[in-house]
């Protein structure tokens, strides 16, 4: 089945760690997209990249990082700069160019311990 | 960067009513495309909607592109208990943009 996988669904994070949090697609999209939602909020876009190694920052990229190593894969590290990490984290794939018809994952929970 | 106005926040029914909710933005866009997350999933795609004046349905739901473009509403039929959820929309021009979601609640 073609698709969008985030995991892990659930994680937790210690004061001062940094955590990755995976996003894999077989969908063969080029462009690829890290948001994060907070309750009564839209999604806020936090990087995104259109080819392999390479990626720009979005609106609230402080405290992320990210990399594009291979086009199937965009994994998102919340760093221990982030101070306010909890909130759902969703990623996304669109076919072509950033602004196509984006299809998304069905998230990652991060929460602070 | 720009977000867009998208209301209801939130709307309680009764099974069976009809629901209206709409987004403005104060810039053009060229897409305009409606979601459904239902909770602790990521967003669906529900209809997609790419010409000024388009009305376009999926089943018991209706979208349509304002004229001005820079305006969309999303109605839904006859709502049944699984309408339950947060409706977002999207609009495209150069990226895209969200609005904030109608958190819909329907009561049996």
């Amino acid at each position: 089945d073609g698709g969008i996988t985030q995991s892990p669904k659930y994680l937790f994070r210690k004061e001062g760690q940094n955590v990755t949090l995976s996003c894999e697609q077989n969908l063969n999209h080029d462009a690829m997209y890290w948001y994060r939602q907070d309750p009564g909020q839209g999604l806020r876009l936090i990087y995104y990249s259109q080819i392999v190694n390479d990626f720009q920052k979005g609106d609230i990229a402080e405290g992320y990082s990210v990399s594009r190593e291979k086009k199937e894969s965009f994994p998102l590290t919340v760093t221990s700069a982030q101070k306010n990490p909890t909130a759902f984290y969703l990623c996304a794939s669109s076919i072509g160019r950033v602004g196509n018809i984006q299809y998304f994952g069905a998230g990652t929970r991060l929460s602070v311990l | 960067g720009q977000q867009l106005n998208q209301s209801p926040q939130s709307m309680f029914i009764q099974e069976g009513e009809d629901v209206s909710m709409n987004c403005t933005s104060s810039s053009i866009f060229n897409t305009w495309l409606w979601y459904k997350q239902d909770p602790g999933e990521g967003p669906v795609l529900l209809i997609a909607l790419y010409k000024a004046g388009e009305l376009t349905s999926n089943g018991r739901l209706t979208a349509q592109f304002g004229i001005t473009r820079k305006d969309s509403f999303l109605n839904i039929s006859a709502s049944i208990p699984s309408d339950v959820g947060i409706y977002f929309c999207a609009g495209q021009l150069y990226d895209m943009r969200f609005g904030a979601g109608t958190r819909l609640t329907v009561k049996p």
